[in-house]
């Protein structure tokens, strides 16, 4: 069974204090990892999507990083609007036809101005 | 809003009754996923539909859920006898390609069964 496990649950930070939030997985054969951030009382809003051990994507102040095992998303001097819970997910290229993503429960991410 | 959008948001339901949640895809994707976000748990997949036709329904119980995504209209979840453990948060999400991980989200319709 695919497993996604997210550390810490939860991270509070100063306004411009970087840090890293960890996705580890298994997967019986990986066909991407993604990472998406949600805010209180909306759906998820997806970030990015990593393929295959070392690969990285940036988007603003965000930074994911990928290797076999697990996924790390950088955040570089974070600001309040930053403030959600950012959840990772994988898909596995079982060809089972479980087309389904199996989530982490996510890091609660606080910045405090 | 050229989103995915769900209703109704909120829904309150006594035990043994039917609930029915609507979800529009963006337009132009035809392809949509419901999962189900239980408190403190995280999101968990329950179907994969294509316009007419059901792909994967292998996260959804046997029992008492069904989903369908007519030729017209929107997709709809549908959960009959309701029992307080259906309480949660149902999201739908759509993508334009096969098998992709890369969704737009609804906001979620937030079912309480009491």
């Amino acid at each position: 069974e695919d497993q996604v496990t997210q550390s810490p649950e939860a991270l509070r930070l100063q306004e411009g204090e970087s840090s890293s939030l960890n996705c580890s997985y298994t997967v019986s054969g990986l066909r991407g990892l993604f990472w998406y951030r949600q805010d209180p009382g909306k759906g998820p809003e997806f970030l990015f999507t990593l393929y295959s051990a070392g690969e990285e994507k940036e988007k603003e102040r965000l930074k994911a990083t990928l290797t076999k095992k697990e996924s790390f998303l950088h955040i570089t001097a974070p600001k309040p609007e930053d403030s959600a819970t950012y959840l990772c997910a994988v898909q596995a290229s079982s060809g089972g036809g479980a087309d389904g993503l199996t989530f982490g429960k996510g890091t609660h991410l606080i910045i405090q101005p | 809003n050229a989103g995915v959008m769900q209703n109704p948001r909120h829904l309150v339901r006594r035990r043994g009754q039917e609930a029915r949640l609507r979800c529009s895809p963006v337009k132009g994707h035809s392809h949509v996923y419901w999962y189900r976000q239980l408190p403190e748990e995280g999101l968990k997949f329950m179907v994969y539909l294509q316009k007419e036709n059901i792909i994967d329904e292998s996260g959804m119980p046997k029992e008492r859920f069904s989903a369908e995504f007519p030729k017209e209209g929107p997709s709809i979840l549908r959960i009959q006898q309701v029992v307080r453990g259906d309480s949660a948060a149902y999201f739908c999400a759509s993508s334009t390609q096969l098998n992709t991980g890369e969704l737009f989200f609804g906001e979620g319709s937030r079912l309480t069964v009491l």
